[in-house]
């Protein structure tokens, strides 16, 4: 079945600090792929998104790459503020069976410090 | 109202309880899902409603475990006989439309997260 892996946390940054976490699948077809956050007290957000192999989903700083080739899509952030600091799901949507369901990572949490 | 709602936010129940967990969905989406997060987990698929119709109930995890969304609107996951091993996070999310292997966004409530003592 459709699985994703990411790394585990917490990570903790210094303010300005370049962010990655990982993220890979495993998934029959071609999935759509997306990144949540959760900030503390709050639900789950769409961070961002890509649908097909090398597209690039960007929002607030944050980019993230789908390679097919290395079933891979890390989040990437030059420079975190303090405000970053959360848990970050990455996901995936499958298309074949029950296509609209996300299966999610464990989460990473992420921790900025001035 | 703006987004997706759930209630209550908070339930304890002692073991054998039953309960019952209500999600309100944006208003005009088609699609409903119920996902559970356990403690330090991601959330993982329980079941799937489009409009009135339950698709998937592939993710409950027993018979103690049932969900309906009868007029198409509110959705009701209701766990009987609850056990230690049902204490977790309960999450409603509801899109638009449906789409085949699309990207439609998800729209996540606050959940319930449940204790069973």
């Amino acid at each position: 079945g459709d699985s994703v892996t990411q790394m585990e946390g917490p990570v903790t940054l210094s303010e300005e600090a370049f962010l990655t976490i990982n993220c890979t699948y495993t998934a029959t077809g071609y999935p759509s792929l997306f990144w949540y956050v959760q900030y503390p007290g709050e639900g789950l957000q769409l961070l961002l998104k890509a649908t097909k192999a090398d597209d690039k989903g960007s929002n607030k700083g944050f980019e993230a790459t789908y390679r097919k080739e290395t079933t891979s899509f890390h989040l990437e952030k030059g420079s975190v503020q303090v405000s970053d600091s959360a848990v970050y799901f990455c996901a995936l949507r499958g298309n074949t069976g029950t296509a609209s369901k996300l299966t999610f990572g464990t989460g990473t949490r992420l921790q900025v410090t001035l | 109202g703006a987004g997706v709602s759930q209630s209550p936010r908070y339930k304890v129940a002692k073991r054998g309880q039953d309960v019952a967990l209500r999600c309100d969905p944006i208003s005009g989406h088609v699609s409903l899902f119920w996902y559970q997060q356990a403690l330090g987990q991601g959330p993982e698929f329980l079941t799937y409603f489009q409009n009135e119709a339950q698709l998937d109930k592939s993710g409950l995890p027993s018979d103690r475990f049932f969900a309906e969304r009868p007029e198409g609107s509110v959705s009701t996951l209701k766990i009987q006989r609850t056990q230690q091993e049902d204490s977790a996070v309960y999450l409603c999310a509801s899109s638009f439309r449906v789409t085949s292997g699309g990207a439609d966004e998800q729209f996540f409530g606050p959940g319930t997260r449940l204790t069973v003592l």
